[in-house]
């Protein structure tokens, strides 16, 4: 069955860029069924949809966060992900890649999470 | 954007009892409305989609209903793995795709 990892830095300083990568396992990330996407929860709050990306690297971004954003796939490894540029204080969260069929257009695998802090 | 607010923002029920969450919509999203579940400390889980779909291996305690703008989780009789936050999420326009803020569901 497939399995999704989260990966990256822990701690970012303010103004600088996260980078986070998602390792996919037991499927590819190039098959046509599925999309791939990014969701973050601030500490004790709700969950926010950040960016989509399908196999053909066509991207999705929330408008909130489109001017920072860009999600990208590395099919060599199988694994996709995600930068976040100028962060600050209120991009720390726990950050979640997940599997979102073709069909279905709602996350039915889920990494277990990073939790990303940024603090001087 | 369309917005999604849950209520209430927590809800106290004892096992076996029933639990009726709710999803509200700021405009239409037809039946295009996605319940996931998540445990202290664990990823979301998805329930049901197409607003009344349950996704695999989900217990038929849980049900989804509603279209529109009104959207109703139902679990029936609680058991003490159900106890949890619930979220609602759209998907009839986006981006973005919008969640709503999220039902806690305590022991009572």
């Amino acid at each position: 069955q497939v399995q999704l990892q989260e990966s990256g830095q822990g701690l970012v300083k303010p103004s600088e860029t996260l980078s986070l990568t998602c390792t996919v396992s037991g499927g590819s990330i190039s098959s046509s069924s599925y999309y791939w996407g990014w969701i973050r929860q601030p500490p004790g709050k709700g969950l926010e949809w950040i960016a989509t990306i399908y196999y053909n690297g066509n991207t999705y971004y929330n408008p909130s966060l489109r001017s920072r954003v860009t999600m990208s796939l590395d099919t060599s490894k199988n694994q996709f992900s995600l930068s976040l540029s100028s962060v600050t204080a209120a991009d720390t969260a726990v950050y979640y890649c997940a599997r979102r069929p073709w069909l279905l257009v709602a996350f039915d695998v889920w990494g277990q999470g990073t939790m990303v802090t940024v603090s001087s | 954007e369309i917005m999604m607010t849950q209520s209430p923002a927590t809800l106290s029920v004892s096992p076996g009892e029933r639990a009726t969450l709710s999803c509200r919509a700021s405009q239409s999203v037809s039946s295009n409305l996605v319940w996931y579940q998540q445990k202290p400390g664990q990823a979301p889980r998805l329930l049901i989609y197409g607003a009344s779909t349950r996704a695999t291996g989900i217990p038929v305690r849980f049900s989804g209903s509603g279209s529109g703008t009104e959207f109703t989780l139902t679990i029936s009789s609680l058991q003490s793995e159900d106890f949890a936050v619930y979220y609602c999420q759209q998907h009839d326009s986006w981006p973005p795709l919008t969640f709503g803020g999220g039902t806690k569901v305590e022991i009572k």
